[in-house]
């Protein structure tokens, strides 16, 4: 199971940071995405980290203002978001890498930027 | 980065018709691909993997064929609870990509 947390209502140019409680699964031997998605809109991956933090990639639309962590130890995700734009608007999901391939997705934290 | 180019963007079909979505990867994939159902306000679930495999629990009217940089997901016959916003996603490599979703709406 897959429990985003710490999404709401920011100003322009604001920060946040998201949570994801990882339970019922060895959380250390997956890696980890974050996809987002604008309400009414498709699907948009955003970041990627590696079991061990080793690896890390970002989309082009959030490179230089998120940032991914794990603390495996904790079981726990995050993304850590700053210099917040309207278009980063949208209802973030925690993912796990599945085995079989694609995604497993947690039930997603709103996160509005607006003024 | 790959694009993942789906079609169509919407349909409207009747129950009992024979429903196909196709997406196009930008370069060859191999069979790294899933297709995702999704409703309004719902977590997106996972019908097919690896292209052509039927994730457990999904009835056998939903099958997805392909391999390289073309794939199709059929739906036999459309039944009421299979209106809904389909979406494949590539995870040859990364960065992912999603197609643009296929809106299935009742005619």
């Amino acid at each position: 199971q897959l429990v985003e947390s710490g999404g709401g209502l920011v100003q322009p140019g604001g920060s946040l940071r998201l949570s994801c409680a990882a339970s019922g699964f060895t959380f250390s031997n997956y890696n980890m995405n974050w996809v987002r998605q604008v309400p009414g809109k498709g699907l948009e991956w955003v970041s990627y980290i590696s079991t061990s933090s080793s690896t890390i990639y970002y989309a082009d639309s959030v490179r230089g203002r998120f940032t991914i962590s794990r603390d495996n130890a904790k079981n726990s995700l995050y993304l850590q978001m700053t210099s917040l734009r309207a278009e980063d608007t949208a209802v973030y999901y925690c993912a796990r890498e599945r085995n079989s391939g694609g995604l497993g997705w947690g039930q997603g934290t709103l996160v509005t930027v607006s003024s | 980065d790959i694009q993942m180019t789906q079609s169509p963007s919407s349909l409207s079909a009747s129950v009992g018709d024979r429903v196909t979505i196709t997406c196009r990867a930008s370069q060859g994939i191999r069979n790294d691909l899933v297709w995702y159902q999704q409703k309004p306000g719902k977590v997106p679930k996972r019908l097919i993997y690896a292209a052509s495999n039927l994730q457990s629990g999904v009835p056998s009217r939903f099958s997805g064929s392909g391999s390289g940089t073309e794939f199709t997901l059929t739906i036999s016959s459309l039944q009421p609870e299979d209106f809904a916003t389909y979406y494949c996603l590539q995870y040859n490599n990364y960065p992912l990509t999603f197609g643009g979703g296929t809106k299935v709406e009742i005619k």
